[in-house]
């Protein structure tokens, strides 16, 4: 069966340190991948999309990388601030036409000072 | 730009009700969307269009109607509420293309007892 699956449902780190969290799928095979951050009580909020064929991407303290052959994502946030506290969702492009999107169930960072 | 908006913030309903959870984009947006989330759960899919008048299903529609009559509005409509569609409702758009991200609307929060 399809399945989309986040490292944990919660993960604490100390301030300044680098986060990584992780999306892994079986039985997909997506163009893309997105991650979202969402703060409570609000709506996602679009944060990096890397292809298929990509490899890594960076935004300022932001870095994604795909491997298709391990079916996997690994979202970082180096340099980790209390405000980077949120709910992180990935999200696969499951179609060529970007009308089907499947995300996963989020991993709830906290960032200790 | 207001961006996608919402209404209502928070609704209850007993069951057996009907409702209407409205959806308006201003971004000119081809696609919009329209998922339910649950607590520690991901964003399940509940029925998308990909332009005026053109709509179908998603992951879990059954309980549930849309209609786009116009680019802009895209009604979300609950027939006969359940105890099991409580949850948090999403509205997004997106511009046409395979890759384009999806802008979230603030959510509707929906408690049917």
């Amino acid at each position: 069966s399809q399945k989309i699956e986040q490292n944990s449902e919660a993960l604490n780190i100390q301030e300044g340190k680098t986060a990584t969290l992780t999306c892994n799928y079986t039985n997909y095979s997506p163009a893309y991948l997105q991650w979202y951050r969402q703060d409570p009580g609000r709506g996602p909020v679009f944060l990096l999309l890397i292809r298929e064929n990509e490899k890594e991407k960076r935004k300022e303290r932001l870095k994604v990388t795909f491997d298709t052959t391990l079916k996997q994502s690994l979202f970082h946030i180096t340099a980790s601030q209390p405000a980077d506290s949120a709910t992180y969702l990935c999200a696969l492009g499951v179609d060529n036409y970007g009308q089907n999107f499947v995300f996963g169930p989020g991993t709830r960072l906290s960032v200790l000072p | 730009n207001a961006g996608v908006t919402q209404t209502p913030k928070f609704r209850i309903l007993k069951i057996g009700q009907s409702m209407t959870l409205q959806c308006t984009q201003d971004m000119n947006h081809n696609y919009m969307y329209w998922y339910r989330q649950d607590p520690g759960m991901g964003l399940k899919l509940i029925y998308y269009s990909v332009g005026a008048g053109i709509t179908d299903k998603g992951e879990v529609p059954n309980g549930y109607n849309v209609s786009r009559s116009t680019t802009e509005d895209f009604p979300l409509r609950l027939e006969l509420a359940a105890p099991s569609q409580t949850s948090v409702y999403f509205c997004a758009s997106r511009t046409r293309g395979a890759e384009g991200t999806q802008y979230f609307g603030p959510g509707t929060r929906l408690l049917v007892l």
